[in-house]
């Protein structure tokens, strides 16, 4: 069965400061997606960055990269310049081959401090 | 881009009561659409795929006949919680996968706001 693993439960970051967010997953499966859903307190879920199995580069949207590291199956994020706004809930999570329901891990709580 | 709607956003009903949570997509057609349950500083948790125009799948543990689903049209998805019961109280979110070539290859789910039920 797939696994997501984020062992980081809480985080606090200064303004403007670079950080990474650890994801280690679980699959015996040789096609996978991982994702990256930042949650804040009004609940919604919004789409952050997508990483295939076989995608040959890291992938990157705007100040968000995927730190993907298929030997070790880790996914880290990494958010440039962070801001007060990135304060959030962060989801690392996986789809299974041809399954599309997605496994979640427990979340990061990340606080951008001023 | 795509949207996607949950309503209600929140509902209080009592104990042995029925609700119904209905998710659409606003801008595209869904021919798959899942539905999960987070319960307070916890993660998502799939329930169930609903798929238009056949039984939805389950999630191991999950009771099918408590949790009814439909999937009438390419844009609805309804989840109905029969029977509810405290425990039952939790944020349900819905998503669906806009198969359009997007920023995940087609892959991206978009989420509903979610549905917070208390049941007392």
């Amino acid at each position: 069965a797939q696994k997501i693993t984020q062992t980081q439960p809480g985080m606090f970051v200064q303004e403007k400061e670079a950080v990474t967010l650890d994801c280690t997953y679980d699959t015996s499966d040789p096609s996978y997606g991982l994702f990256w859903y930042k949650q804040p307190s009004s609940g919604e879920m919004i789409f952050l960055i997508y990483q295939g199995s076989y995608d040959q580069q890291n992938a990157t949207e705007g100040r968000y990269s995927l730190n993907f590291q298929k030997a070790r199956k880790s996914a880290n994020l990494v958010i440039s310049a962070s801001q007060l706004g990135d304060s959030a809930m962060y989801f690392c999570a996986m789809r299974n081959g041809g399954a599309d329901g997605l496994t979640f891990g427990k979340g990061t709580h990340l606080i951008i401090q001023p | 881009g795509a949207v996607v709607s949950q309503h209600p956003s929140r509902v209080i009903c009592k104990s042995g009561t029925s609700v119904k949570i209905e998710c659409r997509s606003l801008d595209f057609q869904a021919t798959t659409m899942f539905w999960y349950r987070q319960f307070p500083k916890q993660s998502l948790m799939l329930m169930a795929t609903s798929n238009e125009g056949s039984k939805a799948t389950y999630e191991q543990g999950v009771e099918k006949d408590k949790f009814l689903i439909n999937h009438a049209s390419l844009t609805l998805s309804t989840l109905t919680v029969t029977s509810a019961h405290p425990e039952d109280s939790s944020f349900y979110i819905c998503s669906a996968r806009d198969l359009r070539a997007g920023a995940a290859g087609g892959y991206e789910q978009y989420f509903g706001p979610g549905t917070r039920l208390t049941v007392t």
